[in-house]
């Protein structure tokens, strides 16, 4: 079957601009997860959704940043006046349900570039 | 949150045994212990993951130690594409945080 999808692939976009990075899990998975991997860094944690509804908002690295899920599946992860130190991959990820028996499935990534 | 530890780098030889080594002193008795990897330029990929006995799946072997406060994952037979930054991961149960330590960068020999 078809596996986690990100879009768009790369985005380049100015400091100042909002960007959204779309993420459409695995059909069936009620647990999303976003991460961000900045340049030779390991993969940083933002937040997580068991349905609709994210309970721990912290990871995310500052109010510029949010997330929504709707319909218990497409995710769309928001950043509002972008900062170069905002520039990394943005990966997504899912799982049957958020325990940890489950192992996650990772998309390709937003490869984002703030200029 | 459970830290992980694990050696920067290892390298080992094509059709050879690799033996990752990971510790996880303060883990839980509830937290399962969690394998990805990371090809070159791709996400993640999940190896394997076990509780309190060793595992084994097509990818690899986990063999988790008695007290639970290291593991190891075993590929039995290195190939070039195995070469990846491996990713030992103590999944929290109840938590909501999911911990990436830096990883080991493997290196395989032709």
């Amino acid at each position: 079957g078809a596996g986690v999808s990100q879009s768009p692939s790369n985005k380049v976009t100015e400091k100042g601009k909002d960007v959204e990075l779309r993420c459409d899990p695995i059909s069936g998975h009620t647990a999303l997860y976003w991460y961000r991997q900045s340049l030779g860094q390991g993969l940083e944690f933002l937040i997580y959704f068991q349905g609709n509804s994210a309970p721990d908002k912290s990871g995310l690295p500052s109010d510029r940043f949010s997330a929504e899920r709707t319909g218990g599946s497409v995710s769309t992860l928001t950043i509002q006046r972008t900062q170069q130190e905002d520039s990394a991959v943005y990966l997504c990820a899912s799982s049957l349900v958020f325990l940890a028996a489950y192992e996650q499935y990772f998309g390709p990534g937003t490869r984002l570039t703030v200029t | 949150d459970a830290k992980t530890t694990q050696p920067n780098s290892m390298e080992s030889n094509e059709e050879e045994p690799v033996h990752l080594p990971c510790n996880h002193s303060t883990i839980s008795g509830t937290d399962y212990i969690h394998w990805y990897r990371q090809l070159p330029s791709q996400g993640p990929e999940y190896v394997i993951h076990g509780l309190t006995s060793n595992v084994n799946n097509r990818m690899a072997s986990l063999a988790i130690a008695e007290d639970r406060k290291s593991s190891t994952l075993i590929l039995h037979r290195a190939t070039l594409r195995d070469a990846a930054v491996y990713y030992c991961i103590s999944m929290i149960q109840g938590a909501q945080k999911l911990v990436f330590g830096q990883g080991t960068r493997l290196t395989i020999n032709p």
